[in-house]
């Protein structure tokens, strides 16, 4: 089976501009998971969607935003980027129970 | 809160020798644990996961885990060790009896293994 689907795979963008990221996660799973990536901070919870309704938080601005579809597919959306945004972002589906949480390949993102 | 550490940055081993990769975890209530190994310009691959039941468990590529709920930890273990394990491998935790899913990892052990 397809596993999770994270796009783009790279990005390049200027301080102050926003950017969207997309995340298609298995067939069948319905909670979706984002965490950011960095050589300081290492990996970090960011939100968790479950039938498009954000069920937890992590401890980020609130230039970082996300969506769930009817269809599980989830978007991150960070606006006003910042040169410490550079990071991969990675996306992670699970059932939605006590499994286990597959990852995308993330999309690393620089800002200039 | 929960937490996890990953009391070393490397671990070196000899490819054939056993390696283990420590983690240890805190967490208010009964946890969720799991392995996951990354390689470069890669996303995360699961391992192993221990949810309840057997202490010992049985995950990909010849991986195992102890969880040890005394002394809150839970040590990646293989028997012999191959070059390609050499990865950055990182250790999580949830608390199963909150509502919060975020999965807390720790900082990560970069594993080499020689030749």
């Amino acid at each position: 089976k397809a596993g999770v689907t994270q796009t783009p795979r790279y990005l390049i963008k200027t301080r102050g501009q926003q950017v969207t990221l997309s995340c298609s996660p298995i067939s069948g799973h319905r909670s979706v998971s984002w965490y950011q990536q960095t050589p300081g901070q290492g990996l970090q919870f960011l939100f968790e969607y479950f039938s498009e309704t954000q069920r937890n938080k992590g401890n980020f601005p609130g230039r970082f935003s996300g969506r769930q579809f009817s269809n599980s597919r989830s978007e991150m959306n960070v606006s006003t980027l910042e040169l410490g945004d550079s990071a991969l972002y990675l996306c992670a589906s699970s059932l939605g129970s006590g499994g286990g949480y597959t990852f995308g390949s993330g999309t690393r993102l620089t800002v200039v | 809160a929960q937490s996890v550490a990953q009391p070393e940055d490397q671990v070196n081993v000899a490819e054939g020798n056993p390696l283990t990769v420590k983690c240890t975890y805190s967490v208010s209530g009964n946890p969720y644990l799991f392995w996951y190994v990354q390689y470069p310009n890669r996303g995360l691959q699961f391992l192993l996961k221990y949810i309840t039941g057997d202490n010992l468990v049985k995950g990909s590529y010849g991986f195992e885990a102890e969880f040890n709920k005394s002394q809150t930890s839970f040590h990646l273990k293989k028997p012999s060790a191959l070059v390609s394990d050499s990865a950055l491998y990182f250790c999580a935790v949830r608390d199963r009896d909150t509502g919060r899913r975020a999965l807390t990892f720790g900082s990560g052990t970069r594993l080499q293994v020689q030749p």
